[in-house]
């Protein structure tokens, strides 16, 4: 079975600071994995997602993650926060198995930034 | 592209009655959709896993004559709550999976409605 564990329920960073969101995971085989943005009452934004290839990931509004198989994580990152980052943050993963295309997500990370 | 619309966006519906949740793809053909529930300050719970001219299938403990969930055609999907309380009351979102393969349309793998919060008094 494949899960996800993102350890830290809240995040608080000051703005203009480095964050770091952590998501490690189990799955059979090479991974899938993405990682989403939910604002309040919405539904998940796309940020970036690990297939093959480089292991660091460029994605959206100047995210990055870094794939570490022996670590088996896949941790979001930004050089320096700004304040609309204050978001609902998910990492998910799936098998890269054809005709298994669920999604399994972790309990998700509320990061703040702070002014 | 690869947008899926989710309708309504919020509802409140009295106990007993039922509510549909519709999501339509709107410049692709979604052959697959996944329904998941969510509860305030949790993780999505994915409900069920719906393809295009087949039956549902549901994850375990989902009752499954309570979340119907039709999908005719490979723009629409739709979740039914049937006989719907107090309990059901969530924050609905559907999502559709896209090839995994580079270029526009499948860069993102799954692209996700916008999400549905019902209210049931």
């Amino acid at each position: 079975a494949q899960s996800v564990a993102q350890p830290e329920d809240q995040v608080n960073v000051a703005e203009g600071n480095p964050l770091t969101v952590k998501c490690t995971y189990s799955v059979s085989g090479n991974p899938y994995l993405f990682w989403y943005v939910q604002y309040p009452n919405r539904g998940l934004q796309f940020l970036l997602k690990y297939i093959t290839g480089d292991n660091l990931v460029k994605g959206s509004y100047g995210f990055e993650a870094e794939f570490n198989k022996s670590q088996t994580s896949f941790h979001l990152k930004k050089p320096s926060a700004l304040v609309s980052d204050s978001a609902l943050y998910f990492c998910a993963v799936r098998a890269p198995n054809f005709g298994n295309e669920k999604l399994t997500f972790g309990t998700g990370t509320r990061l703040t930034i702070i002014p | 592209g690869a947008v899926v619309s989710q309708h309504p966006s919020w509802v409140i519906c009295k106990s007993g009655t039922s509510v549909k949740i519709e999501c339509r793809s709107l410049d692709f053909q979604a052959t697959t959709m996944f329904w998941y529930r969510q509860f305030p300050k949790q993780s999505l719970m994915l409900m069920a896993t719906s393809n295009e001219g087949s039956k549902a299938t549901y994850e375990q403990g989902v009752e499954k004559d309570k979340f119907l969930i039709n999908h005719a055609s490979l723009t629409l999907s739709t979740l039914t709550v049937t006989s719907a309380h107090p309990e059901d009351s969530s924050f609905y979102i559907c999502s559709a999976s896209l090839p995994l393969r580079t270029g526009q349309l499948g860069s993102y793998g799954y692209t996700f409605g916008s999400g549905t919060r019902l209210t049931v008094v």
